[in-house]
């Protein structure tokens, strides 16, 4: 059973910096590209961040750009999120997902990352 | 960027019912599109996906439709469960979007 378990969120300040985990199991995580969704507290879904199989190909939302770094660790079976410089607006539930061809076919969860002072 | 519009915003519809959603995309997405299920407090599904392929495990009373710019979802028969927010998502350009969902609800 494909799983994907995001942590790493919480409160922080303006500014500050969060680094999220999502960690991997149930299938061959070096075959599959990943990404991450965030969703504003009752708003939609916004694509984040994408990244290929072996950690190339990296692509970000333009509102992200130069703050948010995405990464992964095939070895551990762990994806990352980088977020410095956190906004307001940033604040979101993220979640970390799958991508089989070019869709999204598997979800964590979710980690809540709130920015307020 | 490529901006989904999901009409309606909201469908309250009974049990047994049909329901009929549209995603209309600013310009074409191909067939590089698909649907997602969301319940509260839970992740998205994959519901549909290259237009019309049912995801694993998805009943056959979701099916999907369109091309290019303007897209279908289609549940046959609502049954308690379906009752959710459904979003469509083009896979065709960057950055990835998704459109601002259709609540379906109990009437």
């Amino acid at each position: 059973e494909v799983q994907l378990l995001e942590s790493g969120g919480g409160l922080v300040q303006p500014g500050g910096s969060l680094r999220l985990s999502c960690a991997a199991s149930g299938f061959t995580f070096s075959d599959h590209p990943m990404g991450w969704v965030r969703q504003a507290p009752g708003k939609g879904l916004e694509w984040v961040s994408s990244i290929g199989s072996v950690g190339d190909a990296t692509l970000h939302v333009d509102s992200v750009k130069g703050r948010f770094t995405i990464t992964r660790d095939n070895s551990k079976n762990t994806l990352f999120l980088q977020m410095d410089s956190l906004r307001a607006e940033d604040t979101a539930i993220y979640y970390c997902a799958r991508r089989t061809n070019v869709w999204l076919d598997s979800w964590g969860q979710g980690t809540l990352v709130t920015v307020s002072s | 960027e490529i901006v989904l519009t999901q009409s309606p915003a909201t469908l309250s519809l009974f049990p047994g019912e049909r329901a009929t959603l549209s995603c209309r995309a600013s310009r074409s997405v191909s067939t590089y599109l698909a649907w997602y299920q969301q319940k509260p407090g839970q992740a998205p599904r994959l519901l549909i996906h290259d237009t019309s392929s049912r995801a694993a495990g998805v009943p056959a009373r979701f099916s999907g439709s369109g091309s290019g710019t303007d897209f279908t979802l289609t549940i046959s028969s609502l049954e308690p469960e379906d009752f959710a927010v459904y979003y469509c998502h083009q896979c065709n350009h960057w950055p990835r979007t998704f459109g601002g969902g259709t609540k379906v609800e109990i009437k």
